[in-house]
């Protein structure tokens, strides 16, 4: 069964802070990596993909990938209230195997 | 809007009916995924198509449910007999193959059984 793991919060950060949030996944052969944003009661918006090991960038979003230690995290800097939602790790081929997600929450 | 899009938002059935979701992906993309999603929970993969071929099934999906997409665009997913259990939102996601399956999602349809 592949998994796909990540603390469900609530992670609470101050207004400006960074944000990491963190996923382990079980498929050692997963290429691909997503990070979803979902606000409550809406669907999931893709933020961030990530398919070879290192960092990748835009703008406030920093998504990190090390395949040996099956690990993928995202970075929020400069938090802001709208930033809270919960965010979703995906990871395929083909059909994508969601975490639970992590509820952020950021406080002014 | 060239986003994908799913039609109806919401759906209250009472158990035993049969209910169809329709959803209309973006336009260039060749493969359309649906998925459910319950409260707490990410979204869980259902059945996906590329083109107008289904290719993968969920083992946990069952007989009840059927997906069509017949000419390879828009697509409906069925669910016959629904069960309480069934109370979920039903996403449609769709993706370019090419374009490393990046997959969108529409603003699914949420389903009452009651």
């Amino acid at each position: 069964q592949k998994e796909v793991e990540q603390n469900s919060g609530p992670l609470s950060v101050p207004e400006g802070a960074i944000a990491s949030l963190n996923c382990t996944y079980s498929d050692r052969g997963s290429q691909s990596f997503f990070w979803y944003r979902q606000y409550s009661g809406k669907s999931p918006e893709l933020i961030m993909s990530i398919y070879s090991n290192g960092d990748k960038e835009d703008g406030r979003f920093t998504a990190q990938l090390n395949k040996a230690s099956q690990y993928v995290s995202l970075l929020i800097r400069d938090s802001q209230p709208s930033d809270s939602a919960t965010y979703l790790c995906a990871v395929e081929p083909d059909k994508l195997i969601f975490g639970t997600g992590t509820r952020l929450q950021v406080f002014p | 809007d060239t986003g994908v899009s799913q039609d109806p938002r919401h759906k209250i059935t009472k158990r035993g009916q049969n209910v169809t979701f329709r959803c209309d992906p973006i336009s260039e993309h060749n493969r359309l995924y649906w998925y459910r999603q319950t409260l707490g929970q990410g979204p869980e993969f259902l059945t996906y198509f590329q083109n107008e071929a289904q290719l993968e099934k969920s083992r946990l999906l069952s007989d009840r449910f059927s997906a069509e997409r017949p000419k390879g665009s828009f697509s409906t997913l069925e669910i016959q007999r629904t069960e309480q259990g069934d109370s979920a939102m039903y996403l449609c996601a769709s993706s370019w193959e090419a374009h490393d399956n990046e997959q969108f999602f529409g603003p699914g349809t949420r389903l009452t059984v009651l």
